[in-house]
C-alpha cells in the first residue's frame, strides 16, 4: 500500500475550520484514500473516504486533489470532541491497511 | 449492528506466560484485521482474514504470535511465551463490503 505522510500536530480554535492534510504520492489509480480518528483509550473510528471525487458526509468533507496525490479532511465547526490523532491511509489491496503516525488535533476553547 | 467486540479489554500477565485474545467482529463482515499499536504510534498491520483464510501476515507476527478465525466468524489472537515488548494495545477490526473498517476497543495488554 502507498505510504502517506501527514503533520504530527496542528492546533484549531473551537467552531473554526481545520484542514487536515496528507501526501500520498505513490498512490495507484484505484487505490482509495480513507481517513479514520482515534480518540483515547478507544479503537480507530471511520471518518471518510473516496476514489477521485470530493466526498461529504455528516462529519466532515474530503477534497482529493487533481492527481490524486494529496488529499485534506475537512472538519467545517471543530468542536471539542473532534480532539483526537487523525489517520490518512491509502487502501490498495484491502488485504494490508497501513497506518501512519497521523496528526494529532488539539482544539482550542 | 453490535459492533466489533474484543475480549478481554485488559490482560496483565507474567513474561513468559502465553495469553489469547478473542474479537467477535460484525457478523455480516467477511474480512477481519489485528493491529498492534503502542503509546504514540499509529497501528501496525499484524494479520487479515477473509472469511476462514488467513491471507496476510506481517513480518512483525513473529512465530509466537498465531491466530485464528474458524468457521470464519471470531477470531482468536493466541501470544506464547509473552515478553515485555509485547506490551501494546491489541485492535480488531471487521470489514464487509462497504469499505469502512469497523475496530473495536482493543485488549490492553501487560507483560510484568
Amino acid at each position: 500500500d502507498a505510504k502517506t505522510t501527514q503533520p504530527n500536530s496542528m492546533e484549531s480554535n473551537e467552531e473554526e475550520p481545520v484542514h487536515l492534510p496528507c501526501n500520498h504520492s505513490t498512490i495507484s489509480g484505484t487505490d482509495y484514500i480513507h481517513w479514520y480518528r482515534q480518540l483515547p483509550s478507544q479503537g480507530p473510528e471511520y471518518v471518510i473516504h473516496g476514489l477521485t471525487s470530493n466526498v461529504n458526509n455528516r462529519m466532515a468533507s474530503l477534497a482529493i486533489a487533481e492527481d490524486r496525490k494529496s488529499s485534506t479532511l475537512i472538519l467545517h465547526r471543530a468542536t471539542l470532541r473532534d480532539a483526537a490523532v487523525y489517520y490518512c491511509i491509502i487502501d490498495g489491496s484491502a488485504r494490508q491497511l497501513t497506518f501512519g503516525s497521523g496528526t494529532q488535533l488539539t482544539v482550542l476553547p | 449492528d453490535t459492533g466489533v467486540s474484543q475480549n478481554p479489554r485488559h490482560k496483565i500477565t507474567k513474561r513468559g506466560q502465553n495469553v489469547t485474545f478473542r474479537c467477535d467482529p460484525i457478523s455480516e463482515h467477511n474480512r477481519l484485521y489485528w493491529y498492534r499499536q503502542t503509546l504514540g504510534q499509529g497501528p501496525e498491520f499484524l494479520t487479515y482474514f477473509q472469511n476462514e483464510a488467513q491471507l496476510e501476515k506481517s513480518r512483525l507476527l513473529s512465530d509466537r504470535f498465531s491466530a485464528e478465525r474458524p468457521k470464519g466468524s471470531f477470531s482468536t489472537l493466541e501470544i506464547q511465551r509473552t515478553e515485555q515488548g509485547d506490551s501494546a494495545m491489541y485492535l480488531c477490526a471487521s470489514r464487509g463490503f462497504n469499505e469502512k473498517l469497523f475496530f473495536g476497543s482493543g485488549t490492553q495488554l501487560s507483560v510484568l
